[in-house]
């Protein structure tokens, strides 16, 4: 168990929706990482957030957007989805340091039908 | 720019010694991590080695690293079913933030 909980494991939804991805990083991790998981493109950094700021981006849709809360869990919110979202999201957090691992959360399964 | 780059697929029996070989192309590089993701599940952190290191060795895994050729492997050794799983490779560069940039995995399978 590498500490970071993600909800849901598995959504479902249609084209067009909006949905909610959640993450609770490690206890004393203040940075969230984003990443997505897909066939075709393979994992991609998403967006990083620290202590409650926005600190990098990465190849992340204008649809997408996300954000970290002063209690340092972080959400993902993916808008007009379409059947190209469908895919593993995954969260990671890390002390953040460059001496600091990112660990992984299990993941968000979307299926968009 | 960067790129890490992986061979697909790996089949070994069960008791040897599996290699799994990565190539990146970032000379920034300052850590080099081994990920595990077994079907279903998350990404488990295996072992990271910092750049200027050339050998990181725990248990049964053995990471080289070969800088000039911007080269690293895994060896896992006594090789076990359990290690069926797919292999990532992953550098993170001195960009001032911990963005990992990922292979496209080697799937290793173990066969008894």
């Amino acid at each position: 168990d590498s500490g970071v909980t993600q909800t849901p494991k598995h959504l479902i939804t249609a084209t067009g929706q909006r949905v909610t991805l959640r993450c609770s990083p490690r206890s004393g991790d203040l940075s969230v990482y984003w990443y997505q998981q897909s066939l075709d493109q393979g994992l991609q950094f998403l967006i990083q957030y620290y202590n409650g700021e926005e600190r990098a981006k990465g190849n992340i849709l204008e649809r997408f957007s996300a954000q970290q809360f002063p209690d340092l869990h972080s959400e993902l919110n993916l808008s007009s989805l379409e059947l190209g979202d469908s895919a593993l999201y995954f969260c990671a957090s890390s002390v953040d340091s460059l001496a600091s691992p990112l660990h992984f959360g299990n993941g968000t399964r979307l299926t968009v039908t | 720019g960067e790129d890490v780059e992986q061979s697909l697929f790996l089949s070994v029996r069960e008791g040897d010694s599996s290699v799994i070989n990565c190539t990146y192309t970032d000379s920034s590089s300052t850590y080099l991590y081994w990920y595990k993701q077994e079907p279903g599940a998350g990404l488990q952190l295996l072992t990271y080695i910092f750049s200027n290191m050339d050998m990181k060795q725990d248990q049964r895994l053995t990471v080289l690293l070969n800088k000039k050729d911007k080269h690293l492997s895994l060896r896992i050794a006594d090789t076990q079913t359990g290690d069926s799983a797919i292999y990532f490779c992953a550098e993170s560069t001195d960009t001032g933030f911990q963005k990992l940039v990922f292979g496209t995995g080697t799937r290793l399978l173990v066969s008894p």
